[in-house]
């Protein structure tokens, strides 16, 4: 039962785009998401994160969008760059868990 | 400052040998939370300690796998008698205090299970 879930596992986008990367979640009792970005043979690196009482965040050319009816939110990059290329994962905390629930990534590859 | 450091990076070993990982957290960070991450999965969420006490150890996946922390500070997550599906990286993470959001990560250790 994957509480979140990230349905693209990949996006190729073309340098100098927006890149959207979405994730879907099912626990309402989740209080705040995170977004980490990994690149391969390292762990997670926290990129940005929204508590559930937002709609909205922004740092530089990333923003997450909250739409807590739809129990959905997304990743815009803008504009994306070759260095964003690497797998974004969605988590969630709260929802009756100790430690942060986690999609299953998406792989983004910036095209040149 | 240092980041989270784990050991080894990489450990193969036969099915049915006991394997040991280690997690050292950053400076000061009260919480540390182990992962684990097979293929083609997300990250799944196994035990975290406030200091040196794990409240719940429910989400290891069997009592074959243990976990200890001493003096606040580096983690082992030990799993006896290892088995094929064993086979994962395993993450460790640390964050300032349980109730802080922003949790971050070490390197991961692969483990193959042969």
């Amino acid at each position: 039962d994957q509480q979140v879930k990230q349905n693209s596992p990949s996006l190729s986008v073309q340098e100098g785009r927006i890149s959207i990367l979405n994730c879907d979640y099912t626990n309402s009792m989740f209080d705040y998401f995170l977004w980490y970005k990994k690149y391969p043979a390292e762990g997670p690196t926290f990129l940005i994160s929204i508590s559930s009482i937002k709609d909205k965040n922004e740092d530089g050319r990333f923003t997450v969008f909250l739409n807590k009816s739809a129990k959905h939110l997304s990743l815009h990059i803008v504009p994306s760059q070759p260095g964003d290329s690497a797998v974004y994962f969605c988590a969630a905390r709260g929802g009756g868990a100790d430690g942060l629930t986690f999609g299953k990534g998406t792989h983004l590859i910036i095209q040149p | 400052g240092a980041g989270v450091s784990q050991s080894p990076s990489n450990k193969v070993t036969e099915k049915g040998k006991d394997v040991e990982l280690r997690c050292d957290p950053i400076s000061g960070h009260t919480a540390l939370y182990w992962y684990r991450q097979s293929l083609g999965q997300g990250l799944e969420f196994l035990i975290y300690f406030q200091g040196n006490s794990a409240p719940d150890k429910s989400g290891l996946p069997s009592d074959r796998f243990s976990a200890e922390r001493t003096g606040g500070s580096v983690s082992t997550l030990t799993i006896q008698r290892t088995q094929q599906e064993d086979s994962a990286v395993y993450l460790c993470a640390s964050s300032l205090a349980v109730r802080t959001y922003e949790q971050y990560f070490g390197p991961g250790t692969r483990l193959t299970v042969t």
